[in-house]
C-alpha cells in the first residue's frame, strides 16, 4: 500500500506570495492533518480534516487555510508568506478520528520564504 | 507554551550502549504518549506508545518508562546501533474528542559512533 505522498517536495516563494501544497493520503484513510516543523518551534500541529469538515486547528493565523476533497486528497495555503513561514510542512492521514486511530507521516514540503 | 518538554537536545552513544530519552508534561487530561522517529529527509513514523494505565511498554529494543504521578515518560534504546541515528520526538494526545491535537517535544538528536 503506497505512504502518504506531498507535492511538491521542494518550494521556495518570495514574502507576500501565496503557496498551496497537496497532500494524498495513504488510500482509505478519510482523515488528514497537516503539521508545520521548524528548528525553533519543532512540530506544530495546524488542522485535521475529515469528510471535508476541518475537525480540529491548532493555534496558526488566518493566513494558514487549508480543505479537503471528496476523495480525501487535501491541500493546504498559506497567503501572504512571511519570512517565518519557512519550514517543513508535513501531512498525515489516519482511517478515522476514534481515539487511538495512529497517524502515518508523508516526507513533508520544504517550503523556504525568501 | 510547550505542552511537551523533551531532553536532551542531543545524544550522542556508542554502539551497543543505552540511549535514554526524557519528556515531561503539565496537560494532566492527556492519555496517549507516543514516540516519532525521524530520519532526514523523511517525515515521522511511529515507534512505539504507551497509555498511562501502564508504567512500561516494551517492544524489541525501545521501552517507555511512564511516570503518571511525575508526568515524566521516557525512551529507552537497548543495544544502540548507529542504524538507530535520528531524531526522535516525544509526544501527547487528549483524546477524548478524539481530535488529532498531538503536542510534540522539540526533538532529540541521537547519534550511535559505530
Amino acid at each position: 500500500k503506497a505512504g502518504v505522498t506531498q507535492t511538491p517536495r521542494y518550494l521556495i516563494k518570495t514574502r507576500g506570495q501565496q503557496v498551496t501544497l497537496s497532500c494524498s493520503p495513504i488510500s482509505g484513510h478519510r482523515s488528514v492533518s497537516w503539521y508545520q516543523q521548524t528548528p525553533g518551534q519543532g512540530l506544530q500541529f495546524l488542522f485535521e480534516y475529515f469528510s471535508e469538515t476541518q475537525r480540529n486547528k491548532g493555534n496558526f493565523p488566518g493566513r494558514f487555510s487549508g480543505r479537503q476533497f471528496s476523495n480525501s486528497r487535501s491541500e493546504m495555503n498559506v497567503s501572504t508568506l512571511e519570512l517565518g513561514d519557512s519550514a517543513l510542512y508535513l501531512c498525515a492521514s489516519r482511517t478515522g478520528t476514534t481515539s487511538y486511530n495512529e497517524q502515518f507521516f508523508g516526507p513533508g514540503t520544504r517550503l523556504t520564504v525568501l | 507554551q510547550q505542552q511537551v518538554k523533551q531532553s536532551p537536545q542531543s545524544l550522542i552513544v556508542q554502539k551497543g550502549g543505552i540511549s535514554i530519552i526524557n519528556c515531561a508534561y503539565e496537560n494532566t487530561a492527556f492519555d496517549y504518549f507516543p514516540w516519532y522517529q525521524q530520519f532526514p529527509g523523511k517525515g515521522p513514523a511511529l515507534l512505539i506508545a504507551i497509555r498511562p494505565d501502564v508504567s512500561e511498554k516494551k517492544e524489541g529494543r525501545f521501552t517507555i518508562s511512564f511516570n503518571k504521578s511525575a508526568k515524566q515518560f521516557s525512551l529507552h534504546i537497548m543495544d544502540s546501533q548507529p542504524g538507530d541515528s535520528a531524531t526522535y520526538f516525544c509526544a501527547a494526545r487528549w483524546s477524548k474528542t478524539g481530535a488529532n491535537n498531538l503536542f510534540f517535544g522539540t526533538g532529540t538528536r541521537l547519534t550511535v559512533i559505530p
